[in-house]
């Protein structure tokens, strides 16, 4: 167990750019989610999956957000046409759910994106 | 909706304890409990589920009343190491539901 790698750790981009970040969960893990935490605040939920499907996106996200998580293992998300607005850390975790229970949730370290 | 976190920040000596708390609008079926050091990813403490139990963790423990939609955290004797921000997150409706994370309580251990 490697626990929840996230890459690239930083990310500075220009305006108007396109990004992507790739997250690996824990292999044990069905449910992998993302969330943005800006300073000062907690995270702020983006969207999950459990195996390859997308169950949920956040009604706040818009269009320029998209996540995909192919064989149900490692995720990316990609921002299209950056904005300031989206410079934040961007982390990702994996958790499982068995039987119906819920277990908590293992971060990675997370991806910083600076956009400039 | 998010959780909402009391108090916003505190500042204790070693040794002493503290409550958190956190509260919800709606129905929960979990409450989860992470530490955040600064610079660091969140690391999961404990989670409750509906029944009212009261789980603890080394001298970390927290209640959830379900009826009122509330969960406390416990730190007992605190330590040094105890510093950092400390996140509630609610599930609602069913364990296939994601965690809302509340705005955090930064608590501060000193000397």
């Amino acid at each position: 167990d490697t626990g929840v790698s996230q890459d690239p750790r930083h990310k500075i981009t220009k305006r108007g750019q396109n990004v992507t970040f790739r997250c690996d969960p824990i292999s044990e893990h069905n449910r992998l989610y993302w969330y943005r935490q800006t300073l000062g605040q907690g995270p702020e939920f983006l969207t999950y999956f459990q195996n390859e499907a997308q169950l949920e996106k956040s009604r706040l996200l818009s269009d320029r957000f998209s996540a995909e998580r192919p064989k149900g293992s490692f995720s990316t998300l990609e921002i299209q046409r950056t904005e300031q607005g989206d410079s934040a850390m961007y982390l990702c975790a994996s958790s499982l759910v068995n039987q119906g229970l819920p277990y908590g949730y293992t971060f990675g370290s997370g991806t910083r994106l600076t956009v400039v | 909706q998010q959780p909402v976190q009391s108090p916003q920040a505190v500042i204790l000596r070693e040794g002493e304890d503290a409550v958190i708390n956190c509260s919800s609008s709606k129905a929960l079926y979990s409450v989860h409990w992470y530490r955040q050091k600064h610079g660091e990813a969140p690391v999961f403490l404990m989670i409750l589920l509906k029944g009212g139990e009261q789980k603890g963790h080394e001298k970390i423990s927290a209640s959830f009343n379900e009826k009122k939609q509330q969960s406390s955290l416990y730190l007992t004797a605190s330590q040094l190491s105890y510093s950092g921000t400390y996140f509630c997150g609610t599930e609602g409706k069913t364990s296939y539901d994601k965690v809302i994370f509340g705005p955090g309580t930064s608590l501060s251990v000193i000397p």
